[in-house]
């Protein structure tokens, strides 16, 4: 089975700091992987995924994550916070061996993100 | 394209009546979910579909039921509300040329009281 965390239910930044929201993953083979990103009373909206080839991933917004096998990790990071990427955002993994189902997607519970001005 | 649309935006129903929840997708994706949406708790899987004519249930089934009859249309159908049914509903949809990356629509806030 698949499962995802992520191990931060919140994460506050200043803005123009760094940010890093994290993500684990648990498959029984290779992964894909996802992040979306909520805004308030809004749908979700892809961010960015890794599927194979470079382990950094580049995405929208300026956005990026880093995919570490031997970790299981699949972190999203951003080099200099906005206060407008204050948002929910979701991690999300799909196991490519998962036989008949592995199209499907298991979501991780969400991390708020808050950029303080 | 329109992408994924879902109707309502909004309802409230009281304990017992039936519902329907409308979603459509113009991208002529294969598969199309369901999820619900609550504190804490993720995106759940309530329901999901590889193509018309085939459903099938996910991580919380019970209380809805799901059909598919086209590729473009994917209902979900609560039978008899329940206030563990309050929630925000998405209806998403993918395909296999993108790994299955889920395209995801507007939402629906239900309220069962």
């Amino acid at each position: 089975a698949q499962s995802v965390a992520q191990p931060e239910d919140q994460v506050n930044v200043a803005e123009g700091n760094p940010l890093t929201v994290k993500c684990t993953y648990s498959v029984s083979g290779n992964p894909y992987l996802f992040w979306y990103v909520q805004y308030p009373n809004r749908g979700l909206q892809f961010l960015l995924k890794y599927i194979t080839g470079d382990n950094l991933v580049k995405g929208s917004y300026g956005f990026e994550a880093e995919f570490n096998k031997s970790q299981t990790s699949f972190h999203l990071k951003k080099p200099s916070a906005l206060v407008s990427d204050s948002a929910l955002y979701f991690c999300a993994v799909r196991d490519l061996n998962s036989g008949g189902s592995n199209y499907k997607l298991t979501f991780g519970k969400g991390t708020l993100l808050t950029v303080n001005p | 394209n329109a992408g994924v649309t879902q109707t309502p935006k909004f309802q409230v129903l009281k304990t017992g009546q039936s519902m329907t929840l409308q979603c459509a997708q113009d991208m002529n994706h294969e598969y199309m979910s369901w999820y619900r949406q609550d504190p804490g708790m993720g995106l759940r899987l309530i329901h999901y579909s590889v193509g018309a004519g085939i459903t099938d249930q996910g991580e919380v089934p019970n209380g809805y039921n799901v059909s598919r009859s086209t590729t473009e249309d994917f209902p979900l159908r609560l039978l008899s509300a329940a206030p563990s049914q309050t929630s925000v509903y998405f209806c998403a949809s993918s395909y296999e040329g993108r790994g299955y990356e889920q395209y995801f629509g507007p939402g629906t806030r239900l309220t069962v009281t």
